[in-house]
């Protein structure tokens, strides 16, 4: 069935900076597409960006756009999210999740935690 | 494509009939999923394609809708049921989520 563990939250000042990695495990990594999710505490889902089975295709919420850079390492089964110049509002659980059909996410890390705060 | 998720919480009781409603702000294919949220987890997927079932999820849950109105429904709820729904349009860039709507016990 295969799993994704996402790492890397903390703990971070704001205008700092933090990568957060997410590895696949249990199924073909090279041949899905990937993306981050956050949740504000208490607040719904946030689509924050998306790479390509190939890494060449990327997309970006316009909230993060200039700020957060995403990347895969195929050989490494692992996805990253490079987050610079943090803000108070980008405090959240950043999920990890795989697309399955066209879009929509079959598969989802267990989140890891980023708190932006002086 | 801004999705508008209605009601924003419902209170129900086991064996209820509940339906939640998506609204998007321009029309698209039906690349819409619907996705069930407990608390301290993630969501997990329940509808993809507006109306298909994925599988390993019960039968009592069904999507319908096409265009800018999009409805999850559940017949019959259960006490696992209880949680928070998400719809997402899976059609263009950047990706959307609806508000959520929280299932209540009654």
């Amino acid at each position: 069935e295969g799993q994704l563990v996402e790492s890397g939250g903390g703990l971070v000042q704001p205008g700092g900076s933090l990568r957060l990695s997410c590895v696949a495990s249990g199924f073909s990594f090279r041949s899905h597409e990937l993306n981050w999710v956050r949740q504000a505490p208490g607040k719904g889902l946030e689509w924050v960006s998306y790479i390509g089975a190939s890494g060449i295709t990327r997309y970006y919420a316009d909230s993060v756009k200039g700020r957060f850079t995403i990347s895969r390492d195929n050989a490494n089964n692992s996805v990253y999210l490079l987050m610079n110049n943090l803000r108070a509002e980008d405090t959240a659980v950043y999920y990890c999740a795989r697309v399955f059909n066209y879009l929509a996410f079959d598969m989802w890390g267990q989140g890891t935690t980023v708190t932006v705060s002086s | 494509i801004q999705m508008t998720q209605s009601p924003s919480s419902v209170s129900a009781s086991v064996g209820d009939i509940v339906t939640i409603t998506c609204q998007a702000s321009q029309a698209f294919s039906g690349w819409l999923a619907w996705y069930q949220q407990k608390p301290g987890k993630a969501p997990k997927l329940l509808i993809y394609s507006a109306s298909s079932l994925q599988t390993g999820v019960p039968s009592r849950f069904s999507g319908s809708g096409s265009g800018t109105e999009f409805t999850l429904t559940i017949r019959g709820l259960q006490p696992e049921d209880f949680a928070t729904y998400y719809c997402q349009q899976a059609n263009s860039f950047p990706l959307t989520f609806g508000g959520g709507t929280k299932v209540e016990i009654k």
